[in-house]
């Protein structure tokens, strides 16, 4: 089954606001990261955060992580019509380094 | 600098037909990954390679065969596909337990 899952589903918002998505995951990870996905093309790597960290910065990016939760946020400000895609979190397997796993995503759309 | 790259971008297969997808990177990256998305779905991993040489289930791999031919490329194999196997396949390749590089993906279609 999938390690993470993504919430919401879907989330629609205008230009200059924010948009948080969450992951949830089950089990012990040694990072989690979050990629970005344009409509059908690849996956793009946006942020890593390993498992002793509680908070980290990319531009107008910010990811959270709460072990204790096993869960994860990811913060866009001042989102743009270009922030448009579908964002998914990953993390390997327990003691496993090569198998990682995906949620199902969040769909984020921001309107101009 | 191309990093990973995939063929055919399209493919349109007869129920039982085979193919072989291709994918190498140029990163000197030890692990590369298969993965196969369908519609409202997030990638679910077919098979991966920690090393050249060893290859690994995950979690769909029914259906399929990989190579790991040398340390640049990892193949998909369908030997016989099936409607249920039309998605889209992307492969990737990582250090372990780091940043993945997708390539652009193959969109299947098996009629």
């Amino acid at each position: 089954s999938q390690q993470g899952e993504e919430d919401p589903q879907a989330l629609s918002i205008q230009e200059g606001e924010n948009a948080t998505m969450n992951c949830s995951y089950k089990t012990s990870i040694n990072n989690l990261q979050w990629y970005r996905q344009n409509s059908g093309r690849g996956l793009v790597h946006l942020i890593l955060i390993r498992s002793n960290e509680r908070e980290k910065h990319s531009g107008r990016l910010r990811v959270t992580l709460d072990t204790s939760k096993k869960s994860s946020s990811l913060l866009i400000t001042a989102s743009r019509a270009a922030d448009t895609a579908s964002y998914f979190c990953a993390t390997y397997r327990p003691y496993n380094n090569n198998d990682m796993r995906f949620g199902a995503g969040t769909r984020l759309t921001v309107k101009p | 600098n191309a990093g990973v790259t995939q063929t055919p971008k399209f493919q349109v297969l007869k129920t039982g037909q085979s193919m072989t997808l291709q994918c190498a990177q140029d990163m000197n990256h030890n692990s590369m990954y298969w993965y196969r998305q369908d519609p409202g779905m997030g990638l679910r991993l077919i098979y991966y390679s920690a090393s050249e040489g060893t290859t690994d289930k995950g979690e769909v791999p029914n259906g399929y065969n990989v190579s790991r031919l040398n340390k640049r490329e990892f193949s998909l194999r369908l030997e016989s596909a099936a409607p249920s196997q039309t998605s889209v396949y992307f492969c990737a390749s990582s250090e372990a337990r780091g940043e993945a590089f997708f390539g652009q993906g193959t969109r299947l279609t098996v009629v």
